[in-house]
Order: structure tokens, then sequence, then C-alpha cells
């Protein structure tokens, strides 16, 4: 079964360059979500989108920003990189209305790294 | 601010025996419930789920149980298998909206055979 695609899976940028990081959803997945889990961190919530609106949003920096296009993938972009924005970026997708709350579908992750 | 909490970052747990996870939540608007398997290098893949209108949800080998009053939550593995062996992340969610879900910092688990 197709899962969830995320790429690149690694990236390494310079301080103050941009990132941009893609993800592809599960086909008739309606919802993306989008994750930052730092070193010995829990995975922090960033961002969601529901039927390509923005949904939700945790703590995303006003640095990054993001958005679902009309094929449901989705884009994290990230300005102004920071040493402290090396992490590992999860997206996940549901679809919405016929799940329990909570049951994700998870990539493998994109593995920023800032130098 | 932490709303979910995983206090133990490590549990090692001979082959046969019992695991148990435990987990500790803040958010009283939590009504959602879930554990997240991750092992290296793949994301989290779900594992087993409760709702707050019930206090015990088994599947298998996996027995999730609830405390409402003592806003807590533990994971039993019986029998623990090597293959269990991997980084345990407790989450909850709000069933209303659009669902996010919040993750603890995650307990990770080796099951020696």
């Amino acid at each position: 079964a197709a899962g969830v695609i995320q790429s690149p899976r690694h990236l390494i940028k310079e301080k103050r360059e941009t990132a941009t990081l893609k993800c592809y959803p599960i086909p008739r997945h309606d919802t993306v979500y989008w994750y930052q889990q730092g070193p010995g961190q829990d995975p922090q919530f960033l961002i969601s989108f529901y039927e390509k609106m923005q949904s939700d949003k945790g703590s995303i920096p006003d640095r990054f920003s993001a958005q679902q296009f009309s094929d449901y993938h989705s884009e994290l972009n990230m300005s102004s990189l920071e040493l402290g924005d090396s992490a590992l970026y999860f997206c996940a997708s549901s679809r919405l209305r016929d799940r329990e709350a909570g049951e994700l579908f998870f990539g493998e992750g994109s593995r920023l790294t800032v130098l | 601010d932490q709303q979910v909490k995983q206090n133990s970052p490590s549990l090692s747990v001979q082959e046969g025996r019992i695991s148990i996870l435990n987990c500790d939540y803040t958010n009283s608007m939590f009504d959602y419930f879930l554990w997240y398997k991750k092992y290296p290098a793949e994301g989290p893949t779900f594992l087993i789920s409760i709702s707050s209108i019930k206090d015990k949800n088994e599947d298998g080998r996996f027995t999730v149980f609830l405390n409402k009053s003592a806003k807590h939550l533990s994971l039993h593995i019986v029998p623990s298998q090597p293959g269990d062996s991997a980084v345990y992340f407790c989450a909850a969610s709000e069933s209303g909206g659009y669902q996010k879900v919040t993750f603890g910092i995650g307990t990770k688990l080796q099951v020696i055979p």
C-alpha cells in the first residue's frame, strides 16, 4: 500500500539559507500534518492542512511557511535557517472523516542539518 | 509546557516478560489517547488507541489502560518480544476539530532475548 512520501530524506544547509521539504500524502487522504522532532525531544506539531486550507497551527516559527497544493502534496519552506532548526521533520496524513481521532500515517521523515 | 509526559526515557525487559510503559497528561480536553511505535530511520506508526469513554483496550499482545481521574495511561505488552524493541510515543488528541496529535517524548524499550 502507498505510504506518505517525504523528500528529501536528508538535507544539509548553511545558516541563513533556505530549505524546502516536500510531503506526498497517502492517496485520498485529506489532511496533512507537519511535525518537528529535535534531538532527544518529542515530535512538536508545526502546522496542518485540511483540504488545502490551513487547519491548525502549532509552534511554527515565523521564518517557516507551508502550504498544501491542489494535488494535496504539501511543502514546508524554512528561511533564514538557524542551527536550532536541525531536526527530523515528519509529515503525516490522514482522512479526517473516517478515522478515529489521532490515527495519523507518518512518512519516514526528512532530516535537516544546519551547519 | 509538556501536555503529554513520559517520565521513563528507557526500559529494559526480558523476552517473554511484561513491558509496562507509562504516560501522564495534563490537558483535560484530550479525549483520545494513542500509542505510536517508532523504529530507527522510520516514521512513527500507530499501535493502539483508547477513547476516554473506555478504561481498557486490548489488541493481541498490547493492552492500553486509561485512568481518567489520574490523567494516566499505560501500555502493557505481554509477552514482550525482541521485535518490540523500539521507541514508544504516548500521544493524545481531541476528537473534535482537525485532531492534531500531541506527543510525549517517547520511551525506548529494549527487549532482551
